[in-house]
């Protein structure tokens, strides 16, 4: 199983829809989890931690299941804009710095 | 700006011939690390550094040094560039990442390709 899991995509969907990707986990230690956006050819951007209680920032609401090991992302009345690559970040465990990058789930958003 | 730079941004070189590309933050990170970006793959770390002189080895250093001589800097050398480290290379800073603050700023990229 690899250590961090997303559907590749792309996920083609009109403008105005929701959509939502999720991003599996392997290791039950992991405590921080973020969802980053990378635009084609450019560098990824923090769009948002996940905290345990789930959060919420404009359009978008990032949930954690650590039942289930999963993350969540929602995307409410999606843009044109929103049209890029979203990665799954999540740390290796308690005290550990390492990072450990999904290789991301691709949204294509039409008019 | 805060910012990590990266440099240089676009480079064409030949199997064999040294390479060094250089990374600058100007947010007082202690943490900078380096990052190979392949098509089906995703990001993977080549090295990281938690402070000046401490560095340690990410998933896929084979073919790559780096330094951290001074806390801004982080450079990342090829000695003997091969084919297959043709990449998109990224640059990164944080606080440290087990303060819980752990957001990386990347730099814009380097995209490298050795014949």
């Amino acid at each position: 199983r690899k250590e961090v899991e997303q559907d590749p995509g792309p996920f083609n969907v009109p403008e105005g829809a929701t959509v939502a990707f999720n991003c599996t986990y392997s290791n039950s230690a992991s405590q921080s989890f973020f969802w980053y956006r990378q635009d084609c050819r450019k560098e990824p951007k923090l769009l948002m931690s996940v905290y345990s209680s789930g959060n919420e920032d404009g359009r978008f609401t990032a949930q954690l299941n650590r039942a289930s090991q999963y993350i969540s992302l929602l995307i409410r009345d999606s843009k044109l804009s929103d049209s890029a690559t979203y990665l799954c970040v999540v740390n290796w465990g308690i005290g550990t710095d390492k990072l450990i990058f999904g290789t991301g789930t691709r949204l294509q958003v039409f008019p | 700006e805060a910012q990590v730079t990266q440099n240089p941004r676009y480079l064409i070189t030949v199997t064999g011939k040294k390479l060094t590309v250089t990374c600058s933050q100007n947010m007082n990170h202690e943490y900078m690390s380096w990052y190979r970006q392949d098509p089906g793959l995703g990001l993977r770390q080549i090295y990281y550094s938690m402070n000046v002189e401490v560095t340690d080895k990410g998933d896929v250093p084979e073919g790559y040094k780096v330094s951290r001589k001074e806390k801004r800097n982080f450079p990342l050398i090829l000695e003997s560039p091969s084919p297959n480290q043709t990449s998109l290379y990224f640059c990164a800073s944080s606080l440290l990442p087990s303060s819980g603050a752990n957001v990386l700023t990347f730099g814009a990229g380097s995209r490298l390709t050795v014949l």
